[in-house]
């Protein structure tokens, strides 16, 4: 069965500190997507990220970070420098990749970024 | 205009009541789908639609109904409303063919009292 963890129920950082959310999953399909989506105190979801299992290149956007580790089963999203605006509750989410209508969703990690 | 359209966005009611929420899409893309969110449980998958004549339960189908009355539209129903439907709903959109992840509407805020 598939199943995404998140941790991290909630993180508090003071803005310009770095933080990482983490993110382990499970699987047993050798070939499978993984997401990480943000919701916003206005409650939309904005996604952020796909990977494929693939590849196991780290991802740089800006602030963002993603390192992919299939030997830990783990997708870490490290914000670099937090501002207020980064405030949000963090989902990641992980699909089949044959299958990507079925979205399983991690329950959330909901970072607080105070100035 | 936004590509994933959701009304209403807020709706309050009563145990028993029919309720019904739509979805509604400016991008063609031929698959919609419909979830809750609840503190703590994140998102969990109600029905999924392929096109208008191939609609799919997902992890959490009983209670609810949906309707994709044409491409462009998928509607979600809760033909007797309890207190424990109370959460946020959304409604998203994927495309086969351009294999985009799925893309999800401003949701749906739900409670029955």
């Amino acid at each position: 069965a598939q199943k995404v963890t998140q941790a991290q129920t909630e993180i508090s950082v003071v803005e310009k500190e770095d933080v990482t959310l983490d993110c382990v999953y499970e699987t047993r399909d050798t070939t499978y997507y993984l997401f990480w989506y943000k919701q916003p105190p206005s409650g939309e979801l904005v996604f952020l990220i796909r990977r494929n299992s693939f590849d196991e290149q780290n991802e740089i956007s800006g602030r963002y970070s993603w390192n992919f580790q299939k030997s830990t089963s783990s997708f870490n999203f490290t914000i670099t420098a937090s501002q207020v605006v980064d405030s949000a509750v963090y989902f990641c989410a992980l699909s089949e990749a044959w299958n990507t209508d079925k979205l399983i969703f991690g329950t959330g990690t909901r970072l607080q970024v105070f100035p | 205009d936004a590509d994933v359209t959701q009304t209403p966005r807020n709706r309050i009611t009563k145990t028993g009541k029919r309720i019904m929420l739509e979805c509604s899409q400016t991008k063609g893309h031929d698959r919609m789908y419909w979830y809750r969110q609840d503190p703590g449980l994140g998102l969990r998958l109600i029905y999924y639609s392929f096109d208008v004549k191939d609609i799919n339960k997902g992890e959490i189908s009983d209670g609810y109904s949906v309707s994709r009355q044409a491409q462009a539209k998928f509607s979600l129903s809760l033909e007797s409303a309890i207190p424990n439907q109370t959460a946020l709903y959304f409604c998203a959109i994927s495309d086969r063919i351009s294999n985009q992840p799925q893309h999800f509407g401003d949701g749906t805020r739900l409670s029955i009292l």
